[in-house]
């Protein structure tokens, strides 16, 4: 089925540990972003990616690196976790750049928990 | 100030009923504007888009962008329990995307 695929699906992580977030994507779209949701803050962008190779930062990057080495993998990592990241992480991609009408497809999310 | 303003809700209305979901935005740049569902604990979908001012339909599904009142709306008709998720907002202007809180909306049987 085509889509994105991220994984975890949840995890428990305690403070100061490393983890990186997976995500895939079997579409060949050019463009992939992560957004972290939380609750009465809505989903913000934290890091995006225009095309293979290149990354940009979003609205939260802090505590945050990500990568695009191919089309389909966006990493995402969390170099050393703090409880305020706590969230839901959603990878999304989208067919083009320059125009919105594609839209963004998600994954269904990782439920991410620091303590 | 939000570049994109919504309601939370929560919102609960009987089936058969007709919801209103409404945005607000400040950035006249704005160019396409969308709308999303979400179900819990599920990723956003996208439920329909469009471009220019005026009403776009698709079945029970209507948006409606004003642009000049910098405001869009999405009505569901005859609404089914089916429908209870959260609906998000969201525009964009070249590939910056900005959403909307949500607006949890429950069809009660």
């Amino acid at each position: 089925i085509a889509g994105i695929t991220q994984a975890p699906t949840s995890q428990i992580l305690a403070a100061g540990r490393r983890m990186t977030l997976r995500c895939t994507q079997d579409m060949r779209h050019n463009a992939m972003y992560w957004y972290r949701q939380d609750l009465g803050l809505g989903l913000r962008l934290i890091h995006y990616s225009n095309t293979a190779g290149t990354t940009g930062k979003g609205e939260v990057p802090d505590g945050y690196s990500v990568s695009r080495a191919n089309t389909d993998d966006f990493p995402l990592t969390l170099a050393s976790a703090v409880p305020s990241q706590t969230s839901v992480y959603f990878c999304a991609s989208s067919e083009g750049t320059s125009t919105g009408i594609y839209g963004y497809t998600f994954g269904s999310g990782t439920r991410l928990t620091v303590v | 100030q939000k570049e994109v303003e919504q309601d939370p809700g929560p919102l609960s209305v009987p089936e058969g009923a007709i919801v209103s979901l409404n945005c607000t935005y400040s950035n006249s740049a704005f160019q396409y504007f969308m709308w999303y569902r979400q179900y819990s604990r599920k990723g956003p979908e996208l439920l329909m888009y469009t471009y220019s001012s005026g009403n776009k339909e698709d079945g029970r599904f209507t948006a409606q962008v004003d642009k000049s009142s910098k405001y869009i709306s999405l009505f569901i008709r005859d609404s089914q329990p089916s429908d209870s998720a959260t609906y998000l907002c969201a525009m964009n202007t070249g590939n910056q995307f900005y959403f909307g809180t949500g607006t949890s909306l429950t069809v009660i049987p």
